[in-house]
This record gives structure tokens, sequence and C-alpha cells, in this order.
């Protein structure tokens, strides 16, 4: 148990749907950060929150739309996704942005785009 | 470009030692982590270095030359349990972190 849920844990969406993941996290963190993970490849950062405040947004495609109503919860919005975008999503929180050292990740959202 | 190169995978005994190493090249250097990452699971945290040597923690020790850009995670006592994906990171002069493709590691009886 990390502190930081994510929900659902898979998720399989035909590229015309819409669906959404979440996250939450426990730990009185105030940054939030959406990853990309893909087999044998670094990790990605997409997104990157910090108190409630969109801070990075690393060239994402559009069809990906993140939103922070809070510091605890963090969403991604989903529509006419591709199958290259078939991976684990990882929601990962930390006390702040500024010193980006000990980062607590959630289990992830596994995505498979049909 | 920034660039950290691990080994995709590596089997050892249980019970041995084994290393995994880590050279990067990055814009600047603050800080270099471990994390853990057994299949289906969360990344967790291992270890974070900031100056050259050994930090010890455990089973587990990391170690850091700034001079060379090399790392290793050295695991001890291997146990099944050890079996999983080991990630590491650089913290860059803008303190993002650069993630290498992660060292799948698998324990043998």
């Amino acid at each position: 148990e990390t502190g930081v849920t994510q929900t659902p844990r898979h998720l399989v969406m035909g590229m015309t749907n819409k669906k959404s993941l979440k996250c939450e996290q426990h730990l009185g963190h105030n940054a939030m950060y959406w990853y990309k993970q893909s087999a044998k490849k670094p990790l990605e950062l997409m997104f990157v929150y910090n108190f409630k405040e969109q801070t990075e947004n690393n060239s994402v495609p559009s069809r990906f739309s993140p939103e922070c109503p809070n510091s605890s919860h963090l969403f991604l919005h989903l529509h006419t996704l591709q199958p290259e975008d078939s991976a684990l999503y990882l929601c990962a929180s930390s006390p702040g942005t500024g010193d980006t050292g000990e980062l607590f990740f959630g289990e992830g959202s596994r995505l498979t785009v049909l | 470009g920034q660039n950290i190169d691990q080994p995709t995978e590596m089997t050892a005994t249980e019970g041995a030692i084994v290393q995994i190493n880590c050279t990067y090249q990055t814009s600047g250097f603050n800080g270099l982590f471990w994390y853990q990452q057994h299949a289906g699971e969360a990344p967790t945290f291992l270890s974070y270095n900031v100056l050259d040597g050994l930090e010890e923690k455990g089973r587990f020790s990391s170690f850091l030359s700034r001079s060379k850009g090399y790392s290793y995670l050295l695991l001890k006592e291997l146990q099944m349990k050890d079996s999983a994906s080991y990630l590491c990171a650089v913290r860059d002069s803008n303190y993002q972190l650069i993630w290498g493709a992660g060292t799948k590691l698998i324990i043998k009886p």
C-alpha cells in the first residue's frame, strides 16, 4: 500500500470511446504526476500538477486530457485513442515539485485500445 | 540528448549476489534514484545517491561515481521475492527525472 490508489486497474476501450482514469493520494502531497509505461521503455512523464496547477505538459497529444480538481485527486480523460496508446498509466505523488525526490506511485491502470 | 543505460535482463541464483549497473549522460546531475517494481505493482523507492560512494540499506546497497556517470545497485543474499524490475533514474539540472528502461531481474532457486 503506497498511499496512491488508481482506478480502474484494467481498461479495454475502442478507439471511439471516452473513458477516464482516476488517481487519489492519501499522503497529503501537493504534487501529482501522470506517467506512461510501455514495455521495455523508460517511464514517460506526461503531466505534472503542483497545488492543482498544471506545471508541465510533455507534448502529450490532445486525446489525453488531465484534470486536477484538488491536491488529492487527479484524472486522465481519454478519447479517440490509438492502439499505440495501449500501456500502463501510472500516477505518482510527491510532497512538492521543487524537490522531485522520492515519488510514490500507484499500481497503475493497464489500458488496452482495440 | 539525455540517456540512461541499464541491462534489459539479468538472472541470478537464490542466496547469491547480483550487481545491476546504470550509466547516465544527462544535462547536469542532482541525484540518482533506484526503484523496484514487481510485476503488476507500483514502483517503490529503494535508494538515493547524490554524493560519490556507497549507500547501504540492509541487503541492498547503491554506489555512485559522478565523474564516471555510473551507478550500481548491489543485492546480497538474494531471495525469490527480489525477482522484479529495477529502475534507475537521474534528476537533471532542471530537477526533472530521467528514467532508464529498467532491468528485469530473474532469481532462480
